[in-house]
Protein backbone atom coordinates (compact mmCIF):
# COMPACT_ATOMS: atom_id res chain seq x y z
CA UNK A 1 0.00 0.00 0.00
CA UNK A 2 0.69 3.67 -0.04
CA UNK A 3 0.56 4.31 3.41
CA UNK A 4 1.65 2.85 6.67
CA UNK A 5 -1.45 1.41 8.61
CA UNK A 6 -1.70 1.24 11.62
CA UNK A 7 -4.35 -0.60 13.65
CA UNK A 8 -5.91 -0.27 16.22
CA UNK A 9 -6.57 3.19 16.22
CA UNK A 10 -7.25 3.32 19.68
CA UNK A 11 -6.40 0.83 22.54
CA UNK A 12 -7.87 0.73 26.01
CA UNK A 13 -6.26 -2.05 28.42
CA UNK A 14 -6.90 -2.65 32.31
CA UNK A 15 -3.28 -2.04 34.16
CA UNK A 16 -1.52 -5.60 33.29
CA UNK A 17 -3.32 -6.53 30.63
CA UNK A 18 -1.81 -7.30 26.99
CA UNK A 19 -1.67 -4.89 24.52
CA UNK A 20 -0.66 -5.84 20.82
CA UNK A 21 0.01 -2.90 18.30
CA UNK A 22 0.15 -3.52 14.53
CA UNK A 23 1.46 -1.93 11.55
CA UNK A 24 1.93 -2.66 7.82
CA UNK A 25 4.64 -0.24 6.34
CA UNK A 26 4.48 0.57 2.72
CA UNK A 27 5.07 -1.99 0.33
CA UNK A 28 8.58 -2.35 -0.60
CA UNK A 29 10.03 -0.13 2.40
CA UNK A 30 12.79 -2.32 4.06
CA UNK A 31 12.84 -0.23 7.42
CA UNK A 32 10.09 0.24 10.23
CA UNK A 33 10.56 2.20 13.05
CA UNK A 34 8.27 2.62 16.16
CA UNK A 35 7.86 5.32 18.48
CA UNK A 36 6.38 6.33 21.60
CA UNK A 37 4.81 9.77 22.42
CA UNK A 38 3.51 10.51 25.69
CA UNK A 39 1.40 13.47 25.81
CA UNK A 40 2.26 14.90 22.51
CA UNK A 41 5.27 15.41 23.80
CA UNK A 42 8.53 14.31 22.73
CA UNK A 43 9.35 11.12 20.40
CA UNK A 44 10.72 8.42 21.87
CA UNK A 45 12.56 5.75 19.95
CA UNK A 46 11.81 1.94 20.59
CA UNK A 47 12.84 0.08 17.90
CA UNK A 48 13.95 -0.19 14.27
CA UNK A 49 13.38 -3.13 11.49
CA UNK A 50 15.62 -3.62 8.69
CA UNK A 51 13.45 -6.64 7.03
CA UNK A 52 12.64 -8.73 9.45
CA UNK A 53 15.77 -8.13 11.13
CA UNK A 54 16.28 -5.97 14.53
CA UNK A 55 18.06 -3.35 13.37
CA UNK A 56 18.38 -1.20 16.79
CA UNK A 57 16.44 -1.63 19.99
CA UNK A 58 18.23 0.62 22.10
CA UNK A 59 15.01 2.07 23.50
CA UNK A 60 12.62 -0.78 23.64
CA UNK A 61 11.93 -1.41 27.65
CA UNK A 62 12.98 -5.34 26.79
CA UNK A 63 11.29 -6.78 30.03
CA UNK A 64 7.69 -6.05 28.95
CA UNK A 65 8.11 -4.65 25.33
CA UNK A 66 8.56 -6.88 22.52
CA UNK A 67 8.53 -6.52 18.73
CA UNK A 68 8.49 -8.17 15.33
CA UNK A 69 8.62 -7.92 11.65
CA UNK A 70 7.97 -11.14 10.08
CA UNK A 71 7.42 -11.26 6.11
CA UNK A 72 3.96 -11.07 4.44
CA UNK A 73 2.83 -10.14 8.17
CA UNK A 74 1.88 -6.65 9.93
CA UNK A 75 5.22 -5.75 12.06
CA UNK A 76 3.75 -5.88 15.41
CA UNK A 77 4.59 -4.24 19.02
CA UNK A 78 3.22 -6.14 22.11
CA UNK A 79 3.68 -4.82 25.43
CA UNK A 80 2.85 -7.16 28.43
CA UNK A 81 1.24 -6.03 31.67
CA UNK A 82 0.61 -2.87 31.06
CA UNK A 83 1.46 -0.19 33.15
CA UNK A 84 -0.38 3.62 33.59
CA UNK A 85 2.84 5.22 32.39
CA UNK A 86 2.46 3.00 29.09
CA UNK A 87 -0.50 5.18 27.93
CA UNK A 88 1.05 7.11 24.84
CA UNK A 89 0.02 7.17 21.01
CA UNK A 90 2.65 4.60 19.17
CA UNK A 91 4.12 5.74 15.67
CA UNK A 92 5.21 3.30 12.98
CA UNK A 93 7.11 4.80 10.42
CA UNK A 94 8.68 3.28 6.98
CA UNK A 95 11.42 4.09 4.80
CA UNK A 96 13.47 3.03 2.44
CA UNK A 97 17.12 4.57 2.45
CA UNK A 98 20.12 3.90 0.07
CA UNK A 99 22.46 6.41 1.18
CA UNK A 100 23.31 9.77 -0.96
CA UNK A 101 21.58 8.59 -4.12
CA UNK A 102 18.25 8.80 -2.47
CA UNK A 103 15.90 10.93 -4.30
CA UNK A 104 16.27 14.34 -2.63
CA UNK A 105 12.30 14.71 -0.47
CA UNK A 106 12.53 11.05 0.19
CA UNK A 107 10.60 10.95 3.53
CA UNK A 108 9.81 8.86 6.22
CA UNK A 109 6.28 7.92 6.20
CA UNK A 110 4.58 8.17 9.74
CA UNK A 111 1.63 6.10 10.09
CA UNK A 112 -1.51 7.75 12.08
CA UNK A 113 -1.02 6.43 15.17
CA UNK A 114 -2.01 3.87 17.80
CA UNK A 115 -3.67 5.75 20.78
CA UNK A 116 -2.73 3.21 23.91
CA UNK A 117 -4.94 4.13 27.19
CA UNK A 118 -4.00 1.93 30.29
CA UNK A 119 -6.67 2.35 32.98
CA UNK B 1 25.66 10.56 20.68
CA UNK B 2 22.89 12.58 18.19
CA UNK B 3 20.20 15.31 19.99
CA UNK B 4 18.22 18.08 18.78
CA UNK B 5 17.37 21.00 20.52
CA UNK B 6 14.72 23.21 19.78
CA UNK B 7 15.02 26.00 22.11
CA UNK B 8 11.45 27.39 21.73
CA UNK B 9 8.67 25.96 23.63
CA UNK B 10 5.72 27.73 22.72
CA UNK B 11 5.43 31.07 20.21
CA UNK B 12 2.61 33.16 19.48
CA UNK B 13 1.77 35.47 16.62
CA UNK B 14 -0.86 36.93 14.87
CA UNK B 15 -1.94 36.21 11.57
CA UNK B 16 -0.08 37.23 9.03
CA UNK B 17 3.22 37.51 10.68
CA UNK B 18 6.57 35.36 9.97
CA UNK B 19 7.76 33.38 12.07
CA UNK B 20 11.05 31.65 12.44
CA UNK B 21 11.35 28.28 14.21
CA UNK B 22 14.74 27.49 15.61
CA UNK B 23 16.88 23.86 15.54
CA UNK B 24 20.08 23.67 16.65
CA UNK B 25 21.09 19.23 16.18
CA UNK B 26 24.48 17.79 17.65
CA UNK B 27 26.24 14.46 15.47
CA UNK B 28 29.49 13.33 14.92
CA UNK B 29 28.64 12.15 11.79
CA UNK B 30 29.25 13.70 8.68
CA UNK B 31 26.35 11.89 6.75
CA UNK B 32 22.72 12.72 7.85
CA UNK B 33 19.29 13.90 7.49
CA UNK B 34 17.30 16.52 9.03
CA UNK B 35 13.66 16.89 9.07
CA UNK B 36 10.91 18.96 9.87
CA UNK B 37 7.71 17.27 10.69
CA UNK B 38 4.26 19.38 11.52
CA UNK B 39 1.63 17.76 14.03
CA UNK B 40 -2.02 19.28 14.24
CA UNK B 41 -4.37 18.88 17.20
CA UNK B 42 -5.08 15.90 15.40
CA UNK B 43 -2.37 14.06 15.96
CA UNK B 44 -0.89 13.14 12.54
CA UNK B 45 2.56 13.53 11.88
CA UNK B 46 3.18 15.50 9.08
CA UNK B 47 6.20 15.66 6.79
CA UNK B 48 7.38 19.33 5.64
CA UNK B 49 11.51 18.50 4.50
CA UNK B 50 14.34 16.26 4.62
CA UNK B 51 17.28 17.62 3.89
CA UNK B 52 20.85 15.51 3.08
CA UNK B 53 23.78 16.91 5.23
CA UNK B 54 26.06 17.56 2.28
CA UNK B 55 23.11 19.63 0.76
CA UNK B 56 23.28 23.42 2.26
CA UNK B 57 21.12 24.73 -0.49
CA UNK B 58 18.04 26.54 1.16
CA UNK B 59 14.80 25.61 0.10
CA UNK B 60 11.21 27.58 -0.07
CA UNK B 61 8.15 25.98 -0.89
CA UNK B 62 5.00 28.01 -0.76
CA UNK B 63 4.83 30.06 2.67
CA UNK B 64 8.00 27.81 3.87
CA UNK B 65 11.37 28.16 3.52
CA UNK B 66 14.44 26.28 5.60
CA UNK B 67 17.59 28.17 6.23
CA UNK B 68 20.31 25.33 6.60
CA UNK B 69 23.49 26.73 8.57
CA UNK B 70 26.39 23.13 8.56
CA UNK B 71 28.73 25.45 10.07
CA UNK B 72 26.43 26.69 13.28
CA UNK B 73 24.66 22.95 13.27
CA UNK B 74 21.25 24.75 12.41
CA UNK B 75 18.15 24.10 10.99
CA UNK B 76 16.11 27.00 11.06
CA UNK B 77 12.35 26.99 9.90
CA UNK B 78 10.21 30.10 8.53
CA UNK B 79 6.75 30.05 7.88
CA UNK B 80 5.94 33.29 6.14
CA UNK B 81 2.64 35.65 6.71
CA UNK B 82 1.37 32.93 9.09
CA UNK B 83 -1.85 31.62 9.21
CA UNK B 84 -4.75 30.03 11.46
CA UNK B 85 -4.20 26.73 10.35
CA UNK B 86 -0.24 26.82 10.81
CA UNK B 87 -1.11 26.26 14.73
CA UNK B 88 0.68 22.88 15.32
CA UNK B 89 3.57 21.09 17.12
CA UNK B 90 6.66 21.60 14.98
CA UNK B 91 9.16 18.93 15.54
CA UNK B 92 13.05 19.11 13.99
CA UNK B 93 14.84 15.59 13.74
CA UNK B 94 18.12 14.08 12.80
CA UNK B 95 18.87 10.82 10.94
CA UNK B 96 22.02 9.31 10.25
CA UNK B 97 21.40 6.97 6.83
CA UNK B 98 18.94 4.18 8.16
CA UNK B 99 19.35 4.77 11.66
CA UNK B 100 16.86 5.78 14.39
CA UNK B 101 15.51 9.24 14.00
CA UNK B 102 16.28 11.74 17.24
CA UNK B 103 13.56 13.84 17.59
CA UNK B 104 13.61 17.76 18.91
CA UNK B 105 10.99 18.42 21.75
CA UNK B 106 9.00 20.54 19.55
CA UNK B 107 7.77 23.96 19.30
CA UNK B 108 4.09 24.55 20.02
CA UNK B 109 3.27 27.73 17.92
CA UNK B 110 -0.39 29.45 18.02
CA UNK B 111 -1.29 31.60 15.32
CA UNK B 112 -4.11 34.07 16.17
CA UNK B 113 -6.55 35.15 14.07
Amino acid sequence: GEEVAQTPKHLVRGEGQKAKLYCAPIKGHSYVFWYQQVLKNEFKFLISFQNENVFDETGMPKERFSAKCLPNSPCSLEIQATKLEDSAVYFCASSQFRGADEPRNEKLFFGSGTQLSVL
Amino acid sequence: AQKVTQAQTEISVVEKEDVTLDCVYETRDTTYYLFWYKQPPSGELVFLIRRNSFDEQNEISGRYSWNFQKSTSSFNFTITASQVVDSAVYFCALNNYGQNFVFGPGTRLSVLP
